[in-house]
């Protein structure tokens, strides 16, 4: 069985600084990952996911992940924290030859940014 | 495109009370999930469709039903609505099954059950 394990459920960073949000999955095998969004009364929207093509994903707003196969993690990073960027962030993990509807969501990361 | 729709967007009800959430996509995609959301737990699936006329249970489907109207429909339903299922309800859309394919999630459902 996969999960996910999202480590820290509240990150606080200054304007400016860098976002590091961690994730780890395990899986037998590599699967999909997915970084979700979701702003403050709001669905959630995907910032970026890895398909089993280059392990750097880049997604939208400058956010980033990069796939460690040895690590068994799927980071999700940000040079430059903004004001906007304060929202909840969830990653996911389904199943490589599995099916959407396995797909397993971590508890969640509330990323405060400081002015 | 409005993407992934869902009526109303908040409800209280009293204990036993039944209602039906409603989802809408327009963009064409096959399959379509409900969940809820729960502070510390991430979400969890309730029911999905991965077809016009199919539906199937998830992880948390007892207390629930759904209704798969049509391609773009899917309803979910509490017949005896208890506190225990207080929590935020999202609808979501994949064009297929596939493990890779991304879900597109609709505003959500603030449900309180007194």
């Amino acid at each position: 069985a996969q999960s996910v394990t999202q480590l820290g459920s509240h990150v606080s960073v200054s304007e400016g600084a860098l976002v590091l949000l961690r994730c780890n999955y395990s899986s037998s095998v590599p699967p999909y990952l997915f970084w979700y969004v979701q702003y403050p009364n709001q669905g959630l929207q995907l910032l970026l996911k890895y398909t089993s093509a280059a392990t750097l994903v880049k997604g939208i707003n400058g956010f980033e992940a990069e796939f460690k196969k040895s690590e068994t993690s799927f980071h999700l990073t940000k040079p430059s924290a903004h004001m906007s960027d304060a929202a909840e962030y969830f990653c996911a993990v389904s199943p490589h030859l599995g099916s959407a509807r396995q797909l397993t969501f971590g508890s969640g990361t509330q990323l405060t940014v400081l002015p | 495109n409005a993407g992934v729709t869902q009526t109303p967007k908040f409800q209280v009800l009293k204990t036993g009370q039944s209602m039906t959430l409603q989802c809408a996509q327009d963009m064409n995609h096959n399959s379509m999930y409900w969940y809820r959301q729960d502070p510390g737990m991430g979400l969890r699936l309730i029911y999905y469709s991965a077809s016009e006329g199919t539906t199937d249970k998830g992880e948390v489907p007892n207390g629930y039903n759904v209704s798969r109207l049509n391609k773009r429909e899917f309803s979910l339903r509490l017949e005896s609505a208890a506190p225990s299922q207080t929590s935020v309800y999202f609808c979501a859309s994949t064009e297929g099954l596939a493990g890779g394919d991304t879900q597109y999630f609709g505003p959500g459902t603030r449900l309180t059950v007194l």
